[in-house]
């Protein structure tokens, strides 16, 4: 069974800080890699996400992505947070299953941007 | 419309009581999802409907669950002799690509509390 480990469930930062919010899945097989962010009382916004070709992903809101397949990791980083970028984040990973597909999501990282 | 619509954003529920969810997906996506949110616990898969195909229901965690798809759009999550436990935020999704991984689009979620 596939599943998806992130390995702060919370992350205190400066603003104007880098950070790095860690994500490790586990699959015997090739998988669609996603991250979201949800901000206090919304639903899920997705960041970027990870299907094939080149490693580096970049999304929304100047954060990008690096998929390492020798490592199963999939670590979510921004060079200089924002106090707007307080909120919760999600790993997920993709994998089709006999004609049904779902996102399983790992338990989240709160990250606090203090000013 | 333009977003995944939710309704109601907030429940307030007496234990034993039925409650009644609804996702209105974004027009034209074929597939629909729900996930429950729970503190902490990152989200849960509970169910997944794609176009006119059986119901994936394995993530319904007990018979008191059920979902239902009419005409392909409109999804209402019925909960039976609420408990407690069941106290959480489900958040709808729909997606219109499956085979490529384009991603989910989130409602706001319903909350719900069983008192």
């Amino acid at each position: 069974a596939q599943s998806v480990t992130q390995l702060d469930s919370q992350v205190p930062v400066f603003e104007e800080a880098p950070v790095e919010l860690r994500c490790n899945y586990s699959s015997s097989v090739s998988v669609y890699l996603f991250w979201y962010v949800q901000y206090p009382n919304q639903g899920l916004q997705l960041l970027l996400k990870y299907l094939s070709g080149s490693t580096l992903v970049k999304g929304i809101n100047g954060f990008e992505a690096e998929f390492n397949k020798s490592q199963t990791s999939f670590h979510l980083r921004k060079p200089s947070v924002h106090i707007s970028d307080t909120a919760e984040y999600f790993c997920a990973v993709r994998l089709p299953q006999g004609g049904s597909e779902k996102l399983v999501f790992g338990k989240g990282t709160k990250l606090t941007v203090n000013p | 419309g333009a977003g995944v619509s939710q309704s109601p954003s907030n429940k307030v529920t007496e234990k034993g009581k039925d409650v009644e969810l609804r996702c209105d997906p974004i027009s034209g996506h074929t597939a629909l999802y729900w996930y429950r949110q729970s503190l902490g616990q990152g989200l849960e898969f509970l169910i997944y409907f794609q176009g006119n195909s059986a119901p994936d229901k394995s993530g319904l965690p007990s018979d008191r669950f059920s979902a239902e798809r009419t005409g392909g759009s409109v999804s209402t999550l019925t909960i039976q002799r609420t408990q407690q436990e069941d106290s959480a935020v489900y958040l709808c999704a729909s997606s219109s690509y499956t085979g490529i991984g384009y991603g989910y689009t989130f409602g706001s979620g319903t909350r719900l509390t069983v008192v």
